[in-house]
């Protein structure tokens, strides 16, 4: 079966300090991959997707940039970090190719940027 | 993607119905509805789709009005474990899964 592994689940980082959200997926190959940010009480802003290795589709301007280095590997980053980048960060992925794709989640990881 | 609009909350009682109701009154003809659901601190878990018939699954019915400028999410028995935000969103079959997430409805279920 398919899993999704997103860490850490919680983070606390100074203003200016840098970021590496890692996700993997497992039991699947060649997914769709994506990064969403969700403010508290609040939907969820795509960040970014993926449909392959090495490349990376940006929904919002913004402090952030992802990578995926491998078919099953995402990773959001930052260089220097901003108060308004706190936040509950999603990984999801889906299966390429469906005429109707279902998201799946990770588990979150709450980054709060002191 | 369309929007769509849904009640910030609703309170269900412990083994009552529920119907959470979503408008997308802007939908076109290619576009899924999808309902995802999310616990507190967890990342959203998908629930139920449709196109335009009726739909059942272990979690939920999906019941789609005539014209698909609305659904709603049945929940023929709430639980504990129901209380959760619920969002329903439309996909477009030729989008790579881009859908808009709004802030759902927060749904409470009281003992």
């Amino acid at each position: 079966s398919q899993t999704i592994h997103q860490w850490p689940a919680t983070l606390v980082q100074p203003v200016g300090s840098p970021l590496s959200l890692e996700c993997t997926v497992e039991g699947t190959s060649n997914p769709n991959l994506y990064w969403y940010r969700q403010a508290a009480g609040r939907g969820l802003q795509l960040l970014f997707y993926s449909v392959g290795i090495g490349q990376i589709s940006s929904e919002v301007p913004q402090n952030l940039s992802a990578s995926r280095p491998q078919d099953r590997q995402f990773i959001l980053s930052s260089k220097k970090l901003l108060l308004s980048d706190s936040g509950f960060y999603l990984c999801a992925w889906s299966v390429k190719g469906q005429s109707n794709e279902k998201l799946f989640f990770g588990s979150g990881t709450q980054l709060s940027v002191l | 993607d369309a929007k769509t609009t849904q009640p910030n909350s609703m309170e269900s009682n412990e083994e009552e119905p529920v119907h959470l109701p979503c408008n997308h009154s802007t939908i076109s003809g290619t576009d899924y509805i999808h309902w995802y659901r999310q616990l507190p601190s967890q990342g959203p878990e998908y629930v139920i789709h449709g196109l335009t018939s009726n739909v059942n699954n272990r979690m939920a019915s999906l019941a789609i009005a005539e014209d698909r400028k609305s659904s709603t999410l049945i929940l023929h028995r709430a639980t504990l474990r129901d209380a959760a935000v619920y969002y329903c969103i439309l996909k477009r079959d030729t989008n790579a899964g881009k859908s808009t997430f709004g802030d759902g409805t927060t749904l409470t279920v009281k003992p």
